[in-house]
């Protein structure tokens, strides 16, 4: 087992332009969670899903991000029109769920850093 | 809504100095408490974690931290810290399904 991987690690896009980042999370695992992270702050909760069903978004997820997980295994998450305000670190992270509380532990990949200009 | 605090944005510490970074939470309803670390450049990586039974929990690498209810608190203490301590020290909360970080602490330790 790999971990959770991102990609790509760093993203530079002109404000206006849609990206797209990627999110694989340990293979056995069925929760997905998106975080976003700006410098000086702990990462704050976009979205997260439960195989492919996305089960809670935060009002933070404008109508300009959407998130998807087709297969329940891997995830992606679209900015449209990009804004400055839109730079900062995303982050993926997954769990497993079992019925046992330990289970819902998180393990994070390392981020994908996006800087609007 | 939950919300964590870390009232302590910067630690600077002598090594082999004993260091406490506190966390405070909103509420106490059925919590799971969590401390991840960030190294340079690196993802967070989960601490230790406070789920049930013994208040006092410890991770492999000598940090502690101990569950509080009645404080609302999980305040992550080492006796002696080395330079490979030097990172970003996460308190995180899940109540229900997610998971509510606070701003971090910086602990730098200092030869």
């Amino acid at each position: 087992d790999t971990g959770v991987s991102q990609d790509p690690r760093h993203k530079i896009t002109k404000r206006g332009q849609n990206v797209t980042f990627r999110c694989d999370p340990i293979s056995e695992h069925n929760r997905l969670y998106w975080y976003r992270q700006t410098l000086g702050q702990g990462p704050e909760f976009l979205t997260y899903f439960q195989n492919e069903a996305q089960l809670e978004k935060s009002r933070l997820l404008s109508d300009r991000f959407s998130a998807e997980r087709p297969k329940g295994s891997f995830s992606t998450l679209e900015i449209q029109r990009t804004e400055q305000g839109d730079s900062a670190m995303y982050l993926c992270a997954s769990s497993q769920t079992s019925g046992r509380p330990h289970s819902y532990e998180q393990y994070f990949g390392p981020g994908t850093r996006l800087t609007v200009t | 809504a939950q919300s964590v605090t870390q009232l302590d944005s910067q630690v600077p510490v002598f090594e082999e100095a004993p260091v406490e970074l506190r966390c405070n939470y909103s509420s106490s309803v059925s919590v799971y408490l969590f401390w991840y670390v960030q190294y340079p450049n690196q993802g967070l990586q989960l601490l230790l974690k406070y789920l049930s039974g013994s208040t006092l929990v410890k991770s492999i690498n000598g940090f502690e931290a101990e569950f509080n209810k009645s404080q609302t608190s999980f305040h992550l203490r080492k006796p002696s810290v080395h330079i490979s301590d030097t990172a970003e020290y996460f308190c995180a909360v899940r109540t229900g399904n997610q998971f509510y970080f606070g701003t971090g602490t910086s602990l730098t330790v200092i030869p």
